[in-house]
């Protein structure tokens, strides 16, 4: 079946470092990645629609200049948290369409579980 | 504005004890209503896809059921290990395909 892959699984970084998440699809061309955050007991919030080739499309109240997003490939979408802050832990979690069609259920990545010292 | 409301917020069970766990919402022109199951640490895992009403899916003990305003996840004989968060997310036509996620249900069983 569809498999994402998301690495790191796990980071712990100084404030005001920055922090690259991977999100691939391994058996499967995604046009389109969608990353996540999520607080401990509380729902998954989308955080902006990666689009290959072009810019990503951000949810309101989600700065693009902090978390910027490249989709270079079909099959590599990366999350970066700059100048990183406590207030920014928190388990971010990427997910692509199988077989990259939008009325696909979408498969989620292990999540990256952020935490800022 | 599309939302999605799970109940219970928790619930716990005796093996082989079957229950249901509800999701409501509304949204304006439902694509599909995901049911999703996610253990501590990990991302979610797929179960099913519904797209109307009057839907139903199996997978082991988890039967997924569709109304027009709400789904139900039940639980048949369940087993310790099918303890996790089981998550609700609504695809609505409009917003493309983002999902909208309720908080979830967290199901602890045992033996």
């Amino acid at each position: 079946g569809a498999v994402v892959s998301q690495h790191p699984s796990w980071v712990i970084c100084k404030s005001g470092t920055s922090v690259k998440i991977e999100c691939r699809s391994l058996d499967f061309q995604a046009t389109t990645m969608f990353w996540y955050r999520q607080f401990p007991k509380q729902s998954l919030m989308l955080m902006a629609t990666s689009n290959e080739g072009s810019k990503a499309t951000y949810e309101q109240g989600v700065e693009k200049d902090k978390f910027l997003i490249n989709h270079a490939s079909l099959t590599l979408s990366t999350l970066t948290v700059t100048s990183a802050h406590p207030e920014d832990s928190s388990f971010y979690i990427c997910s692509a369409n199988s077989q990259g069609r939008g009325n696909q259920p979408q498969h989620f990545g292990d999540g990256t579980r952020l935490s800022i010292l | 504005e599309d939302q999605v409301t799970q109940s219970p917020e928790a619930l716990r069970l005796q093996e082989g004890e079957s229950s249901s766990l509800n999701c409501s919402y509304t949204v304006s022109g439902l694509r599909g209503l995901f049911w999703y199951r996610q253990d501590p640490g990990k991302g979610p895992e797929f179960l099913f896809t519904l797209y109307s009403a009057g839907e139903e899916k199996e997978k082991e003990r988890l039967k997924a059921t569709l109304t027009k305003k709400e789904s139900f996840l039940h639980i048949t004989a369940p087993k310790p290990e099918d303890s996790a968060t089981y998550l609700c997310a609504v695809q609505a036509r409009q917003a493309g395909t983002a999902l909208i996620f309720g908080k979830g249900t967290t199901l602890s069983v045992s033996s």
